[in-house]
């Protein structure tokens, strides 16, 4: 199956400072991306749509200036967590379709701890 | 409001016996249901979708549009089965997936 990789796969910052999570599409080109957050023994929540080449789609409730979402390219998509504060800390998932309703691939998630 | 609803958090049987992973949906349309999987510090995975009406690993899950349940079922489980399971949902809305709040299924020896 195709392959999604985030980076990286742990990160502790400090609350006022930002982190940027990688996501690629290893073995495949992906127009649109997604990001998901999981919180302990919680489920996925869709957190925005990433369209290449297009600004991202947030899902009501989460904050765009907090959540930067870039889709520069057909294999990259990029969150950054601005001013990161504690109850930031949680587990971020990015997901790629090679086309429309077709299956999704995940990354292995990174987990973003803010001390 | 589109709606997963996985209602155990948590089901533990012995090995052999058959499992039932529970899923309702509230969705307008009809949406793609599909079932993800997560081993033990694993990545999430793909198990089944309904369209494909196909067995994986022995698992089968029916999509029921008069009950809206898409449960997911095996005869005899087995301790490698032991992990989190997704019911997820996908409208016509470009790939977004609504998911359950997820199910634990520990198989014992």
């Amino acid at each position: 199956g195709a392959v999604v990789s985030q980076h990286p796969s742990r990160v502790i910052c400090k609350s006022g400072t930002s982190v940027k999570i990688e996501c690629r599409s290893l073995d495949f080109q992906a127009t649109t991306m997604f990001w998901y957050r999981q919180f302990p023994k919680q489920s996925l929540m869709l957190m925005a749509t990433s369209n290449e080449g297009s600004k991202a789609t947030y899902e009501q409730g989460v904050e765009k200036d907090k959540f930067l979402i870039n889709h520069a390219s057909l294999t990259l998509s990029t969150l950054t967590v601005t001013s990161a504060h504690p109850e930031d800390s949680s587990f971020y998932i990015c997901s790629a379709e090679v086309a429309l309703n077709t299956e999704a691939f995940f990354g292995q998630g990174t987990r973003l701890t803010v001390v | 409001a589109q709606r997963v609803t996985q209602p155990e958090k948590l089901l533990s049987v012995f090995k052999g016996a058959p499992v039932e992973l529970k899923c309702n949906y509230s969705y307008s349309g009809s949406p793609e249901l599909f079932w993800y999987v997560q081993y033990s510090r694993q990545r999430l995975q793909l198990l089944l979708r309904h369209i494909s009406r196909e067995s994986i690993k022995g698992f089968t899950a029916d999509l029921n549009k008069g009950e809206t349940s898409f449960h997911l079922k095996k005869p005899f489980a087995q301790e490698e089965d032991s992990a989190m399971y997704y019911c997820a949902a996908e409208g016509n809305q470009g790939g977004k997936l609504i998911f359950g709040q997820g199910t634990e299924l520990s198989v014992k020896p």
